[in-house]
């Protein structure tokens, strides 16, 4: 199985600040199966990004998605209101897939 | 427009069995594959399994926790994905959703409430 671990657990930061989520793994990922997901509060999770650096439709620009081998980022360029959620990385190219235990961005 | 809705959660006592569905529109059923993820309260994601496109045969495939126990179907007559969880445990508890493919489209989630 692998392993997922994002890193921060948790990030304060203000409205229009950059943020950065970190996302490894326990061994090498096809980077055509790496996603990541956002969760407000009460909300489903909804998909940002697949395929590493590949937006959803509907999903701003300032969401980026980078990474191969083992790390992963997601990049929030500008935080705006709305972006203060849960974000998890999932890899879905090797039985089981797995999540991260999730990074929470917070209003500081 | 895509929409799935779940239906079929509750209060269920451990060791039985409960069915969710997942109603499904705006797309061919039978073309896509189906997973269905679980939340358990206050905790984060978790795969339960998915059932692939006809095309592809709707072979399944399931997490560790509950290969054994749970079956994905589809009726695609209906358009409707089934959940079958047998021998349920506390465990068990949490939200479930299906979604489209590996999670493009979510439903807003079934509550499943395993206890005595």
């Amino acid at each position: 199985e692998i392993v997922l671990t994002q890193s921060p657990g948790t990030l304060s930061l203000s409205p229009g600040e950059r943020a950065t989520l970190s996302c490894r793994a326990s061994q090498t990922i096809n980077t055509r199966f790496l996603g990541w997901f956002q969760q407000r509060p009460g909300q489903a999770p909804r998909l940002l990004i697949y395929g590493t650096s590949n937006r959803t439709t509907g999903i701003p620009d300032r969401f980026r998605g980078s990474g191969s081998g083992t790390d992963f980022t997601l990049t929030i360029t500008r935080l705006e209101p709305e972006d203060f959620a849960v974000y998890y990385c999932q890899q879905y190219g090797n039985s089981p897939w797995t999540f991260g235990q999730g990074t929470k961005v917070e209003v500081k | 427009e895509v929409q799935l809705v779940e239906s079929g959660g509750g209060l269920v006592q451990p060791g039985r069995s409960l069915r969710l569905s997942c109603r499904t529109s705006g797309f061919k059923f039978g073309d896509y594959a189906m997973t269905w993820y679980r939340q358990a309260p206050g905790k984060g994601l978790e795969w339960v399994g998915f059932i692939r496109a006809k095309t592809y045969g709707a072979t399944t495939e399931y997490g560790p926790s509950v290969s054994g126990r749970f079956a994905i179907s589809g009726d695609y007559s209906r358009g409707v994905a089934y959940l079958q969880m047998n021998n349920l445990q506390i465990d068990d508890t949490a939200m479930y959703y299906c979604t489209l493919v590996h999670g493009i489209y979510w439903g807003q989630g079934t509550l499943v409430t395993v206890s005595s």
